[in-house]
């Protein structure tokens, strides 16, 4: 069964520009989540898509927006991007998104973004 | 606002004696907590999680303890092995959203 996973690996990008990632799911999983990496913040929620919808939502500004397809996947798009967004972005899959005893969180690899 | 900290960026521990890493959080809405270990180009994979209506779970090497009037969790492995270097990340689950807060990360350097 395959894994999550993000395209591309690693991107490099100019201020102002605008950048979109993509995550497939691991199958059957209908619930993707967005995070943001960075040293010392952690794994910061961007947001979550279930059923092409979007659930929950982190403390990121509108720049940042995503979306998912009838096939669960999803992208992520950060528009007028800055130099604070270099950051490793992770997406992560699990079945309902209810996770738990019973439903685990999967992450992909994750997405290298450097904005210069 | 930081809801779960892990207040130690880095531990060092010698191969075979106990690693203990912690997490503190604020906010009594969460319901069930876990540990996630994340290798260099690998994304987080899942370690061992509690409920909150339990104060201990085991799993091999690793223990997870909550102490909820202390709103603190700790992850123990024993004995520490140079392959458990990594990232450890604690998150914790929101009863009423289902969304899994993280923490900063504690990098774990295991020397043989």
């Amino acid at each position: 069964k395959a894994g999550v996973t993000q395209t591309p690996r690693y991107l490099i990008k100019t201020r102002g520009q605008q950048v979109t990632l993509s995550c497939s799911p691991i199958s059957g999983h209908r619930s993707v989540s967005w995070y943001q990496q960075t040293p010392g913040q952690g794994l910061q929620f961007l947001f979550e898509y279930f059923s092409e919808t979007q659930r929950n939502k982190g403390n990121f500004p509108g720049r940042f927006s995503g979306r998912q397809f009838s096939n669960s996947r999803s992208e992520m798009n950060v528009s007028t991007l800055e130099l604070g967004d270099s950051a490793l972005y992770l997406c992560a899959s699990s079945l309902e998104g209810r996770i738990g005893a019973n439903e685990k969180l999967f992450f992909g690899s994750g997405t290298q973004l450097s904005v210069l | 606002d930081q809801q779960v900290k892990q207040n130690s960026p880095s531990l060092s521990v010698q191969e075979g004696r106990i690693s203990i890493l912690n997490c503190d959080y604020t906010n009594s809405m969460f319901d069930y907590f876990l540990w996630y270990k994340k290798y260099p180009a690998e994304g987080p994979t899942f370690l061992i999680s509690i409920s909150s209506i339990k104060d201990k779970n085991e799993d091999g090497r690793f223990t997870v303890f909550l102490n909820k009037s202390a709103k603190h969790l700790s992850l123990h492995i024993v004995p520490s092995q140079p392959g458990d270097s990594a990232v450890y990340f604690c998150a914790a689950r929101l009863r009423n959203t289902g969304k899994l807060i993280f923490g900063q990360g504690t990098t774990l350097q295991v020397k043989p």
